[in-house]
């Protein structure tokens, strides 16, 4: 496709149930990364993918967080049990990998835990 | 200290005038640095990188990089009302001597245009 495509865009569910998120990157962006910004909060890091390995997964805030990468494309942000407080945007980003390219976002994943 | 800072703001600029976004950064070995606008309720979206010393120019906006100071910053020309947005600074440092850039975002400034 053109662009990063995220879904579902809106998600509601209930305290204690497990979400998938996913993310098509641009065609060819080896690096995806995943970000979470909350209401009129900056961009908190999640997790880098170079391929489908993940060399950076620092920024995931709980082991309820977990995420895939197959096939050197699409990405699943799994959240486990959530919580009230991962309501959020998700962002999904990807880039040609490297320290100088830019990163192209998706239009994110909006998700409120009830 | 956070790694990567930005005044909140808001800014208010006049249309017509000069809007200066300002960011500096902590890790003095950063390579790289985005300047990113995102619009209420959108994504960010690109609008300038840099990564030398010294000046960049793409129409309306201006980047200027200083390295020794740990400073980057935005300028807009002839600011409109459709430039009102929150602008992040971005800024890619080498993570754990790989040759992976981690990006790390400021809070990023909200800009306002009035006419």
């Amino acid at each position: 496709g053109a662009g990063v495509s995220q879904s579902p865009s809106n998600k509601v569910t209930e305290k204690g149930k497990d979400v998938e998120l996913r993310c098509d990157p641009i065609s060819g962006h080896t690096a995806l990364y995943w970000y979470r910004q909350s209401l009129g909060q900056g961009l908190e890091f999640l997790i880098y993918f170079q391929g489908n390995s993940a060399p950076d997964k620092s920024g995931l805030p709980s082991d309820r967080f977990s995420a895939e990468r197959t096939g050197g494309s699409v990405s699943t942000l799994t959240i486990q049990r959530t919580q009230q407080e991962d309501s959020a945007v998700y962002l999904c980003a990807s880039s040609l990998g490297g320290t100088n390219s830019p990163l192209h976002f998706g239009n994110g994943t909006r998700l409120t835990v009830t | 200290q956070k790694e990567v800072e930005q005044n909140s703001g808001p800014l208010s600029v006049p249309e017509g005038a000069i809007a200066s976004l300002n960011c500096t950064y902590s890790d003095r070995g950063s390579q790289s640095f985005f300047w990113y606008r995102q619009y209420s309720g959108k994504s960010p979206e690109l609008i300038m990188f840099i990564y030398s010393n010294g000046d960049k120019e793409d129409g309306r906006f201006t980047a200027q990089l200083n390295k020794a100071s740990q400073y980057v910053s935005l300028l807009i020309r002839d600011s409109q009302p459709s430039d009102s947005a929150t602008y992040l600074c971005a800024v890619t440092s080498l993570a754990g001597g790989t040759s992976y850039g981690k990006l790390t975002f400021g809070q990023g400034t909200i800009l306002t245009v009035h006419p």
